[in-house]
């Protein structure tokens, strides 16, 4: 019950294009859904984030989507750029100061 | 504003050797977390600190490993002994949470402990 599923486990996409990585989760007391980047030799840093309030939050080229009753929720990556080119993680926990479960990790590839 | 610093960066030892990793968290942040991140996988909570209390501990393997963090601030987590699958990147994250009753949820990390064990 406290797994994030997370898929897939590599992307590789052309620059300019959409990248899209989804995840999914069993917990239903979680409430607190964010996205982390992490590039190598980096620790991971928070990307964007979402409660379930809202079933979308865009933030530049980045959006997430947020589905509360198939328990998934997905990040898009608009005009996807070399520089994203890094493993990207979801993430989430409960309310109340509970620490974040994490997916396996999403290593995407921006080519040019 | 500094950001999570933590050391050593890097650390190779033999199996059943101990090893301690350090972290000094942002300023202010009274939660502190270490996460273990072996290659190819997420990060994983070992154990959550608010202040200097134990929150979550839960994931710890207590034969072998053991957390502090006195006084509030600093923290050291230590392996004794160590095993082959050990060898991972050690994460230390803080947050505002505890600080002023409300938080963003953010984790702020540091660059890691990358151990290899042999």
């Amino acid at each position: 019950q406290q797994q994030v599923k997370q898929s897939p486990q590599s992307l590789i996409v052309q620059k300019g294009g959409i990248s899209i990585i989804n995840c999914a989760y069993e917990n239903t007391a979680f409430d607190y859904f964010p996205w982390y980047q992490q590039f190598p030799g980096k620790g991971p840093a928070l990307l964007i984030a979402i409660r379930p309030d809202v079933s979308e939050k865009k933030e530049g080229r980045f959006t997430i989507s947020f589905n509360k009753s198939a328990k998934q929720f997905s990040l898009h990556i608009m005009d996807s750029q070399p520089g994203d080119s890094a493993t990207y993680f979801c993430a989430a926990s409960p309310s109340g100061n509970t620490p974040l479960v994490f997916g396996k990790g999403t290593r995407l590839s921006v080519i040019a | 504003e500094a950001g999570v610093a933590q050391s050593p960066r890097y650390k190779i030892i033999e199996k059943r050797q101990s090893v301690a990793f350090w972290c000094n968290p942002i300023s202010g942040h009274a939660t502190l977390y270490w996460y273990q991140q072996i290659l190819g996988q997420g990060p994983k909570l070992l154990i959550q600190f608010q202040n200097n209390g134990v929150v979550d501990d839960s994931q710890l393997p207590k034969d072998r490993f053991s957390a502090e963090r006195l006084k509030g601030v600093d923290s050291t987590l230590k392996i004794q002994p160590a095993k082959l699958e050990d060898s991972a990147v050690y994460l230390c994250a803080s947050s505002w949470w505890g600080n002023r009753g409300a938080s963003t949820g953010e984790l702020f990390f540091g660059e890691g402990s990358r151990l290899t064990v042999l």
